[in-house]
């Protein structure tokens, strides 16, 4: 298993300018979230969805976009890219049933500058 | 939005030493969990705990759920080098659709 893998793994974007972060997990998971973390901060959740054709807001979901067509994808969608969504983006997912379940498994980051 | 109390922030250590870091919250858990971030890398589950008073070992490392569901501890005995990272610990509570709760980290170097 590859676990979760995440495209690309560095960006530039100017501003106003779109992208699309890719995750693709082969676990077979039901869960799936994208995070971002600010340097010297935590983890806030962006987005998640607990299965495919279902997604929710978390904490922190002003200028992104997320869709879940299957199962093992869950790309985060930036329409106008900000100085303010500079960071690095985490993908994670759970198998989202029973205690074990809910452990997240997370891919290796996407670093996102917006200049 | 929520999240939990992490301490302490940063610690500096000598090779060999023994560390101990925890997490508390207002709230009940029914799951703690702790990871570890190497710089530039996504964080890796180190342990999980599911039951009140759980004690759980992963080699050098040792967490405990507490007893009252509000905290956790984890501690990690003879550090060395490749112990240098940032340790965050993560709860769910029962009413929280499987979002994790995060701390904010506590950043750990080891002196050779």
């Amino acid at each position: 298993n590859a676990g979760v893998t995440q495209t690309p793994k560095f960006r530039i974007l100017k501003i106003g300018q779109s992208m699309t972060l890719q995750c693709t997990q082969d676990m077979n998971h039901n869960y799936m979230y994208w995070y971002r973390q600010d340097p010297g901060m935590g983890l806030k959740l962006i987005y998640y969805s607990v299965g495919a054709g279902i997604t929710d807001k978390g904490e922190v979901p002003n200028g992104y976009n997320v869709s879940r067509s299957t199962t093992e994808d869950f790309p985060l969608r930036l329409e106008l890219a900000a100085p303010s969504q500079t960071s690095v983006y985490f993908c994670a997912s759970s198998y989202g049933s029973g205690l074990a379940g809910e452990t997240q498994y997370f891919g290796p980051g996407t670093r996102l500058l917006v200049l | 939005g929520q999240q939990l109390n992490q301490s302490p922030q940063s610690m500096f250590i000598q090779e060999g030493e023994d560390v101990s870091m925890n997490c508390t919250s207002s709230s009940i858990f029914n799951t703690w969990l702790w990871y570890k971030q190497d710089p530039g890398e996504g964080p890796v589950l180190l342990i999980a705990l599911y039951k009140a008073g759980e004690l759980t070992s992963n080699g050098r490392l040792t967490a405990q759920f507490g007893i009252t569901r509000k905290d956790s501890f984890l501690n990690i005995s003879a550090s060395i080098p490749s112990d240098v990272g940032i340790y965050f610990c993560a709860g769910i509570n029962a009413g929280n659709n499987r979002k994790l709760i995060w701390g904010l980290g506590t950043s750990l170097a080891v002196n050779p």
